[in-house]
């Protein structure tokens, strides 16, 4: 266990709808990234917030969008949902925004688009 | 820009017998590499790090990897495989700039044969 959370574990929706997902860093992490897997792309990276603030930020659609939070849990907000963002979506936490610091992942929230 | 390069797609191996995963990079700096094992259904779990000094590294689970700079490569082996290392592996790459992301490789499923 990685000490990472991710909910909901499995989430199917129809085209057109929006979606949160959450994840609570381990204890004492500060920085939240968010990945997304998928066949096709393979794993990407999205965004990344330290401390409440956006830090670094990957190929995340526009549709797509995050925050951190005081308790520095975050959220993944995906809205007008089309087919092909169907895929894994991880969260990763580590101490520190900035350096390389090793990060660890949740298990991914499985996001079906029918 | 940056990449990860994982050239083999899949790998099947006896248990047993030794293991050798590819992994090339193209990093402007300095790398800080790292492999990930992702279990079925599970998430991502660091089987070990290359941030400096000696480039022979070891990590979890029996797996060590050698870092070598003139044939931009970061190989991971292990000398005996068990059934249980079934599995996709990731290389990354991570970025020391303003944030920390990671840069995956395209995976290399690992089959072990009994």
């Amino acid at each position: 266990d990685s000490g990472v959370t991710q909910t909901p574990k499995h989430l199917i929706t129809a085209t057109g709808q929006r979606v949160t997902l959450r994840c609570s860093p381990r204890s004492g992490d500060l920085s939240v990234y968010w990945y997304q897997q998928s066949l096709d792309q393979g794993l990407q990276f999205l965004i990344q917030y330290y401390n409440g603030e956006e830090r670094a930020k990957g190929n995340i659609l526009e549709r797509f969008s995050a925050q951190q939070f005081p308790d520095l849990h975050s959220e993944l907000n995906l809205s007008s949902l089309e087919l092909g963002d169907s895929a894994l979506y991880f969260c990763a936490s580590s101490l520190t925004g900035s350096g390389v610091t090793e990060a660890f992942f949740g298990q991914g929230t499985r996001l079906t688009v029918v | 820009a940056q990449s990860v390069t994982q050239p083999d797609i899949h790998i099947t191996v006896s248990e047993g017998a030794s293991l050798e995963l590819r992994c090339n990079y193209s990093y402007g700096a300095t790398p800080y590499l790292f492999w990930y094992v992702q279990s079925p259904g599970q998430g991502l779990q660091l089987l070990l790090k290359y941030f400096s000094g000696d480039t022979l590294v070891q990590g979890i689970k029996g797996f060590e990897a050698e870092f070598k700079r003139s044939q931009s490569s970061f190989n991971l082996r292990k000398p005996s495989v068990h059934w249980s290392d079934a599995a996709e592996y990731f290389c990354a790459v991570g970025h020391n700039n303003a944030g920390n992301m990671l840069t995956f490789g395209g995976g290399t499923r690992l089959m072990v044969k009994p």
